[in-house]
């Protein structure tokens, strides 16, 4: 079963604008991370957050954690056209396997 | 930098062949991981490895072998192809084991994909 579901599906916004993407887990975490996939790609790996951790920030992105209410928020400021891809949260569960558990994504359309 | 290459690219198969994937790192990393990706199912972990030698099943083992006799190689096979393995596979590399707080980053490497078909 999928840990992560991300929310909305599917985005689509205007270039300049600001992009949020959702993600909510079910069981306590480890660490939660983002990764970008562009059409046909491998994924790329965008930001990892601590579960001690509250927000972090990494160029125009930023991530915040709420470990109370099992969610995570993704935050493209500024969009660009070469922004549009699949995003997806992934998380380690602190029970049973060190293994990373990927949501289904969010495919964010920037037009331009 | 190569980083994570896979081979072959793209492979269509019949019900009942078999094939392996390759997968190759260039970056010294302890772990390797084969994922498959289906449309609104995101990816799943098929078998990973956590040192040469070693392997793990995942979330959907069946149907799937793998090998890791080198470091930088992990090879997944399927002995007798289904129409249910028509999936994009991805393998990935990581420097250490997915980290406790403190720890090392746990980013995973990805390849470009192998798109595999059954017919």
């Amino acid at each position: 079963s999928q840990q992560g579901e991300e929310d909305p599906q599917a985005l689509s916004i205007q270039e300049g604008e600001n992009a949020t993407m959702n993600c909510s887990y079910k069981t306590s975490i480890n660490n939660l991370q983002w990764y970008r996939q562009n059409s046909g790609r491998g994924l790329v790996h965008l930001i990892l957050i601590r579960s001690n951790e509250r927000e972090k920030h990494s160029g125009r992105l930023r991530v915040t954690l709420d470990t109370s209410k099992k969610s995570s928020s993704l935050l493209i400021t500024a969009s660009r056209a070469a922004d549009t891809a699949s995003y997806f949260c992934a998380t380690v569960p602190i029970q049973g396997a060190q293994k990373l558990v990927f949501g289904q994504g969010t495919r964010l359309t920037i037009n331009p | 930098n190569a980083g994570v290459t896979q081979t072959p690219k793209f492979r269509v198969l019949k019900t009942g062949q078999s094939m392996t994937l390759l997968c190759a790192q260039d970056m010294n990393h302890e772990y390797m991981y084969w994922y498959r990706q289906d449309p609104g199912m995101g990816l799943r972990l098929i078998h990973y490895s956590v040192g040469e030698g070693t392997t793990a099943k995942g979330e959907v083992p069946d149907g799937y072998n793998v090998s890791r006799l080198k470091k930088q190689n992990f090879l997944l096979g399927l002995e007798s192809a289904a129409p249910s393995q028509t999936s994009v596979y991805f393998c990935a590399s990581s420097y250490d084991r997915l980290p406790s707080v403190g720890r090392s980053t746990g980013e995973l490497f990805f390849g470009e994909g192998s798109r595999l078909t059954v017919l």
